[in-house]
């Protein structure tokens, strides 16, 4: 079973309309969240980490995490064709040393 | 801020040669940096984490011996693969996570080295 699941996609979303992403995660020691964005042939790019139940926003981008319930979303609002990539969601237990457990990603399209 | 580089970008090299790339923080200390393999489609895949002056940890299944790792400084750590054969043709990928406030649990990663072994 994997420890970090993400829908592979891919997501289709016209231009200007909000893409959301979902992650799920297994082990409840889980403290630290991350989204990462990784365009084709390129090394991931950190969009934001999230450490504490609810909403943190940046710019076009909200993270959402609930440890209840053991998931984190994003959210892109105003998608543009630029985003189109595969969304990498990451998980840190600190007790693991700092490793990130990755979820297989995401693959968003934004369609003009 | 949290910029990290690598060197070079991309390398291609005969069978049988060895590789070493460069891992390089450079607005932070980085006190631990891990090297990741990523293949066409794939995902990312941990293969070692190594903390300045303390030997690297492996992953199960990487080997050690050819994947030698040295992270000597706070800014720099290096992967040399050991004679090179095709099959570690791959995208190679450091990050690394600094000391103080937010980063330090925060990988950032750098551009990524793209070895062909011929």
């Amino acid at each position: 079973q994997k420890e970090v699941e993400q829908n592979s996609g891919p997501l289709s979303v016209p231009e200007g309309a909000i893409a959301s992403l979902n992650c799920t995660y297994s082990d409840r020691v889980s403290q630290s969240f991350f989204w990462y964005r990784q365009y084709s042939g390129k090394s991931p790019e950190l969009i934001m980490s999230i450490y504490s139940n609810g909403d943190k926003e940046d710019g076009r981008f909200t993270a959402q995490l609930n440890k209840a319930s053991q998931y984190v979303s994003l959210l892109i609002r105003d998608s543009q064709p630029s985003d189109s990539a595969t969304y990498l969601c990451a998980v840190n237990a600190w007790t693991a040393g700092n490793k990130l457990t990755f979820g297989g990603g995401t693959r968003v399209l934004v369609k003009p | 801020g949290a910029v990290v580089s690598q060197h070079p970008s991309w390398v291609i090299c005969k069978s049988g040669t060895s590789v070493k790339i460069e891992c390089r923080s450079l607005d932070f200390q980085a006190t631990t940096m891990f090297w990741y393999r990523q293949f066409p489609k794939q995902s990312l895949m941990l293969m070692a984490t190594s903390n300045e002056g303390s030997k690297a940890t492996y992953e199960q299944g990487v080997e050690k011996d050819k994947f030698l790792i040295n992270h000597a400084s706070l800014t720099l750590s290096t992967l040399t693969v050991t004679s090179a054969h095709p099959e570690d043709s791959s995208f190679y990928i450091c990050s690394a996570t600094g000391m103080g406030g937010s980063s330090t649990d925060t990988q950032y990663f750098g551009p990524g080295t793209r070895l062909t072994v011929l």
